[in-house]
Protein backbone atom coordinates (compact mmCIF):
# COMPACT_ATOMS: atom_id res chain seq x y z
CA UNK A 1 0.00 0.00 0.00
CA UNK A 2 1.58 2.82 -0.99
CA UNK A 3 0.06 5.81 -0.44
CA UNK A 4 0.85 8.81 -1.48
CA UNK A 5 3.26 8.76 -4.30
CA UNK A 6 5.91 12.07 -5.46
CA UNK A 7 7.69 11.67 -7.92
CA UNK A 8 10.51 12.92 -8.60
CA UNK A 9 12.54 12.67 -4.80
CA UNK A 10 15.29 15.47 -6.32
CA UNK A 11 15.72 17.90 -9.01
CA UNK A 12 17.40 20.63 -10.14
CA UNK A 13 16.47 23.45 -12.82
CA UNK A 14 17.55 26.44 -14.51
CA UNK A 15 16.11 29.57 -14.15
CA UNK A 16 13.54 29.88 -17.25
CA UNK A 17 13.02 25.73 -17.02
CA UNK A 18 9.55 24.36 -16.60
CA UNK A 19 8.81 20.73 -15.12
CA UNK A 20 5.80 18.43 -13.72
CA UNK A 21 5.61 17.10 -9.80
CA UNK A 22 4.07 13.87 -10.03
CA UNK A 23 1.56 12.98 -7.24
CA UNK A 24 -0.76 9.82 -7.12
CA UNK A 25 -2.39 8.16 -4.14
CA UNK A 26 -3.64 4.89 -4.06
CA UNK A 27 -6.22 5.67 -0.69
CA UNK A 28 -9.66 6.75 -2.60
CA UNK A 29 -9.34 10.18 -1.30
CA UNK A 30 -11.34 12.82 -2.79
CA UNK A 31 -9.32 16.10 -1.88
CA UNK A 32 -5.83 16.65 -3.23
CA UNK A 33 -3.39 19.90 -2.21
CA UNK A 34 0.06 20.29 -3.11
CA UNK A 35 2.28 22.96 -0.75
CA UNK A 36 5.54 24.23 -0.53
CA UNK A 37 7.76 24.51 2.66
CA UNK A 38 10.74 26.70 3.02
CA UNK A 39 13.63 26.17 5.57
CA UNK A 40 12.24 27.32 9.15
CA UNK A 41 8.68 27.91 7.66
CA UNK A 42 5.82 25.72 7.69
CA UNK A 43 4.03 24.38 5.02
CA UNK A 44 2.13 27.22 2.14
CA UNK A 45 -1.00 25.52 0.12
CA UNK A 46 -0.03 26.37 -3.66
CA UNK A 47 -2.85 24.96 -5.18
CA UNK A 48 -5.34 21.85 -4.05
CA UNK A 49 -7.90 20.01 -5.45
CA UNK A 50 -11.69 19.27 -3.60
CA UNK A 51 -12.49 16.62 -6.12
CA UNK A 52 -12.04 15.14 -9.55
CA UNK A 53 -12.60 17.73 -12.29
CA UNK A 54 -11.89 20.96 -10.05
CA UNK A 55 -8.98 22.71 -8.92
CA UNK A 56 -8.36 25.89 -6.52
CA UNK A 57 -5.67 28.43 -5.57
CA UNK A 58 -4.25 28.64 -2.06
CA UNK A 59 -1.78 30.95 -0.24
CA UNK A 60 1.01 30.74 -2.98
CA UNK A 61 -0.19 30.05 -6.66
CA UNK A 62 1.85 32.37 -8.73
CA UNK A 63 4.45 30.94 -10.64
CA UNK A 64 2.27 27.68 -10.63
CA UNK A 65 -0.33 25.27 -12.47
CA UNK A 66 -2.19 21.94 -11.84
CA UNK A 67 -3.91 19.55 -13.47
CA UNK A 68 -6.11 17.16 -11.56
CA UNK A 69 -5.45 14.51 -14.38
CA UNK A 70 -8.56 11.68 -12.69
CA UNK A 71 -9.06 11.10 -8.84
CA UNK A 72 -5.55 9.49 -8.30
CA UNK A 73 -3.28 11.93 -9.87
CA UNK A 74 -2.47 15.71 -9.08
CA UNK A 75 0.10 17.24 -10.74
CA UNK A 76 1.53 20.30 -10.20
CA UNK A 77 3.58 22.25 -13.10
CA UNK A 78 6.59 25.12 -12.82
CA UNK A 79 6.27 26.99 -16.53
CA UNK A 80 9.37 29.15 -16.01
CA UNK A 81 11.09 28.34 -12.57
CA UNK A 82 12.39 30.82 -10.64
CA UNK A 83 15.11 30.48 -7.85
CA UNK A 84 12.63 31.90 -5.55
CA UNK A 85 10.82 28.50 -6.07
CA UNK A 86 13.64 26.74 -4.63
CA UNK A 87 12.02 24.41 -1.78
CA UNK A 88 10.35 21.31 -0.74
CA UNK A 89 6.95 20.35 -2.59
CA UNK A 90 4.70 18.21 -0.86
CA UNK A 91 1.28 16.46 -2.27
CA UNK A 92 -1.08 15.53 0.55
CA UNK A 93 -4.45 13.86 0.66
CA UNK A 94 -7.61 13.77 2.26
CA UNK A 95 -10.27 11.86 2.25
CA UNK A 96 -12.65 15.15 2.19
CA UNK A 97 -15.19 14.27 5.39
CA UNK A 98 -16.52 16.89 7.71
CA UNK A 99 -14.08 18.88 9.78
CA UNK A 100 -12.17 15.79 11.07
CA UNK A 101 -9.34 16.57 7.85
CA UNK A 102 -6.53 14.72 8.73
CA UNK A 103 -3.70 14.94 5.45
CA UNK A 104 -1.83 12.23 4.10
CA UNK A 105 1.59 13.36 2.48
CA UNK A 106 4.02 12.19 0.34
CA UNK A 107 7.86 11.51 0.72
CA UNK A 108 8.15 15.50 -0.87
CA UNK A 109 10.03 16.51 -3.88
CA UNK A 110 13.42 18.59 -2.81
CA UNK A 111 13.44 21.28 -5.77
CA UNK A 112 16.89 23.12 -6.59
CA UNK A 113 16.57 26.28 -9.02
CA UNK A 114 20.03 27.85 -9.76
CA UNK B 1 -8.74 33.54 7.89
CA UNK B 2 -7.45 30.93 10.14
CA UNK B 3 -4.23 31.24 11.59
CA UNK B 4 -1.47 28.97 13.63
CA UNK B 5 0.99 30.32 16.33
CA UNK B 6 3.78 27.98 17.92
CA UNK B 7 6.25 30.56 19.93
CA UNK B 8 8.92 27.71 20.39
CA UNK B 9 11.04 27.73 17.45
CA UNK B 10 13.18 24.97 19.77
CA UNK B 11 12.36 22.62 22.54
CA UNK B 12 14.90 20.42 24.47
CA UNK B 13 13.94 17.79 27.16
CA UNK B 14 15.72 14.84 28.75
CA UNK B 15 15.11 11.53 27.77
CA UNK B 16 12.11 9.81 29.59
CA UNK B 17 10.54 13.17 30.66
CA UNK B 18 7.43 15.05 29.22
CA UNK B 19 7.25 17.78 27.17
CA UNK B 20 4.85 20.93 26.44
CA UNK B 21 4.52 22.14 22.98
CA UNK B 22 2.86 25.26 22.45
CA UNK B 23 -0.29 26.43 19.23
CA UNK B 24 -2.19 28.63 19.58
CA UNK B 25 -4.49 29.42 16.94
CA UNK B 26 -7.53 31.93 14.88
CA UNK B 27 -10.29 31.36 13.10
CA UNK B 28 -13.76 32.11 12.16
CA UNK B 29 -15.16 28.32 11.54
CA UNK B 30 -18.06 27.81 14.56
CA UNK B 31 -16.60 24.04 13.62
CA UNK B 32 -12.81 23.16 13.21
CA UNK B 33 -10.15 20.37 13.97
CA UNK B 34 -6.72 20.87 15.23
CA UNK B 35 -3.86 18.70 14.16
CA UNK B 36 -0.39 18.32 14.73
CA UNK B 37 2.02 16.43 12.60
CA UNK B 38 5.53 15.56 13.21
CA UNK B 39 8.88 16.03 10.61
CA UNK B 40 11.84 13.74 11.30
CA UNK B 41 15.10 15.15 9.79
CA UNK B 42 14.05 12.86 6.97
CA UNK B 43 11.20 14.89 5.98
CA UNK B 44 8.47 12.52 5.44
CA UNK B 45 5.19 14.49 7.61
CA UNK B 46 3.99 12.03 10.11
CA UNK B 47 0.24 12.79 11.34
CA UNK B 48 -0.04 12.26 15.15
CA UNK B 49 -3.22 13.77 16.67
CA UNK B 50 -5.82 15.64 15.99
CA UNK B 51 -8.74 17.55 18.30
CA UNK B 52 -12.46 18.11 17.01
CA UNK B 53 -13.83 22.20 17.91
CA UNK B 54 -16.69 19.97 19.45
CA UNK B 55 -15.14 16.87 21.28
CA UNK B 56 -15.62 17.13 25.07
CA UNK B 57 -12.22 15.32 26.08
CA UNK B 58 -9.04 15.94 25.11
CA UNK B 59 -7.70 13.32 22.17
CA UNK B 60 -4.85 11.14 22.69
CA UNK B 61 -3.15 8.50 21.24
CA UNK B 62 -0.47 6.29 23.18
CA UNK B 63 2.37 8.88 24.03
CA UNK B 64 0.83 12.04 22.36
CA UNK B 65 -2.07 13.84 23.88
CA UNK B 66 -3.40 17.39 22.75
CA UNK B 67 -4.39 19.58 25.46
CA UNK B 68 -7.06 21.53 24.11
CA UNK B 69 -8.48 24.63 25.76
CA UNK B 70 -11.71 26.25 23.80
CA UNK B 71 -11.70 29.28 25.43
CA UNK B 72 -7.72 30.10 25.23
CA UNK B 73 -7.64 28.65 21.31
CA UNK B 74 -4.53 27.06 22.55
CA UNK B 75 -4.09 23.15 21.51
CA UNK B 76 -0.87 22.24 23.38
CA UNK B 77 0.98 18.76 22.33
CA UNK B 78 2.25 16.76 25.36
CA UNK B 79 4.44 13.89 24.47
CA UNK B 80 5.28 11.51 27.75
CA UNK B 81 8.07 9.56 28.30
CA UNK B 82 10.07 11.23 25.81
CA UNK B 83 12.15 9.09 23.16
CA UNK B 84 15.59 9.90 20.94
CA UNK B 85 13.09 9.05 18.02
CA UNK B 86 11.04 11.88 19.15
CA UNK B 87 13.65 14.19 18.10
CA UNK B 88 11.77 15.88 15.14
CA UNK B 89 10.12 19.33 13.85
CA UNK B 90 6.37 19.39 14.90
CA UNK B 91 3.55 21.13 13.17
CA UNK B 92 0.33 22.46 14.76
CA UNK B 93 -2.42 22.86 11.92
CA UNK B 94 -5.99 24.29 11.95
CA UNK B 95 -8.42 22.67 9.16
CA UNK B 96 -11.89 24.10 9.04
CA UNK B 97 -15.32 24.65 6.59
CA UNK B 98 -12.57 25.11 3.75
CA UNK B 99 -11.35 22.07 3.50
CA UNK B 100 -7.93 23.27 3.96
CA UNK B 101 -5.37 23.07 6.64
CA UNK B 102 -3.47 26.27 7.94
CA UNK B 103 0.31 25.25 9.41
CA UNK B 104 2.34 26.82 11.98
CA UNK B 105 5.87 27.87 11.81
CA UNK B 106 6.87 24.72 13.72
CA UNK B 107 8.92 23.78 16.96
CA UNK B 108 12.38 21.46 16.85
CA UNK B 109 12.35 19.09 19.46
CA UNK B 110 15.48 17.73 20.50
CA UNK B 111 15.39 15.12 23.14
CA UNK B 112 18.64 14.32 24.72
CA UNK B 113 19.98 11.15 25.98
Amino acid sequence: NAGVTQTPKFQVLKTGQSMTLQCAQDMNHNSMYWYRQDPGMGLRLIYYSASEGTTDKGEVPNGYNVSRLNKREFSLRLESAAPSQTSVYFCATQSGLGAKNIQYFGAGTRLSVL
Amino acid sequence: AQKITQTQPGMFVQEKEAVTLDCTYDTSDPSYGLFWYKQPSSGEMIFLIYQGSYDQQNATEGRYSLNFQKARKSANLVISASQLGDSAMYFCAIGGSARQLTFGSGTQLTVLP
